[in-house]
């Protein structure tokens, strides 16, 4: 799997739209990108995912590059809740989910 | 409510005994995995399994065991032979990664093991 690199932390005011940026410019063209979270003390979640194209669903939007050597988690209107650290990973789809988590982002989100 | 149920959610043992930590799940998913978690890090990869009677290392296996007798079931044993085991350990599942459509992983919410 491809090396992610991603902000140690970031802070973002609730209501307000939060960015988490994540670069992976050794991605192979079968490498999808993956976002999960981990809200303090329990199992991550599954957020997102792509390939080329961005994506969209109920809970964040997925922005990536043309080149796909990096990309965007965007949280539309962060709420206190959204305070978690969030994981960018990219594997080949399909061929085994043995994930590889690195060190994340931790948002916070204030008042 | 289908998921994963990791139990106990809090273990205190003494130094050089064996725990095991169990790890079920109702919903239908072939493969299984054992992640451990140590402070400010990352999750990284003990053990998993794609199938019932089968099992692989994954990047830190040494000083642990896992069967997977069931496929609801994949416990997992933190030997006396674990040099560093006080962590957070995370138990999940997928549908069998050849048919997945997501490539989704679903955790447990964790079982927190402090060695005194």
């Amino acid at each position: 799997d491809a090396k992610t690199t991603q902000p140690t932390s970031m802070d973002c005011a609730e209501g307000r739209a939060a960015n988490l940026p994540c670069n992976h410019s050794t991605i192979s063209g079968n490498e999808y990108v993956y976002w999960y979270r981990q809200i303090h003390s329990q199992g991550p979640q599954y957020i997102i995912h792509g390939l080329k194209n961005n994506e969209t669903n109920e809970m964040a939007s997925l922005i990536i590059t043309e080149d796909r050597k990096s990309s965007t988690l965007i949280l539309p209107h962060a709420t206190l809740r959204d305070t978690a650290v969030y994981y960018c990973i990219v594997r080949v789809r399909n061929a085994g989910n043995m994930l590889t988590f690195g060190g994340g982002t931790r948002l916070m989100v204030k008042p | 409510d289908g998921g994963i149920t990791q139990s106990p959610k809090y273990l205190f043992r003494k130094e050089g005994q064996n725990v095991t930590l169990s790890c079920e799940q109702n919903l239908n998913h072939d493969a299984m995995y054992w992640y451990r978690q140590d402070p400010g890090q990352g999750l990284r990869l003990i053990y998993y399994s794609q199938i019932v009677n089968d099992f692989q290392k994954g990047d830190i296996a040494e000083g642990y065991s896992v069967s997977r007798e069931k496929k609801e079931s994949f416990p997992l044993t933190v030997t006396s032979a674990q040099k560093n085991p006080t962590a957070f350990y995370l138990c999940a599942s997928s549908k069998f990664y050849g048919t997945s459509d997501k490539g989704e992983l679903f955790f447990g919410e964790g079982s927190r093991l402090t060695v005194l």
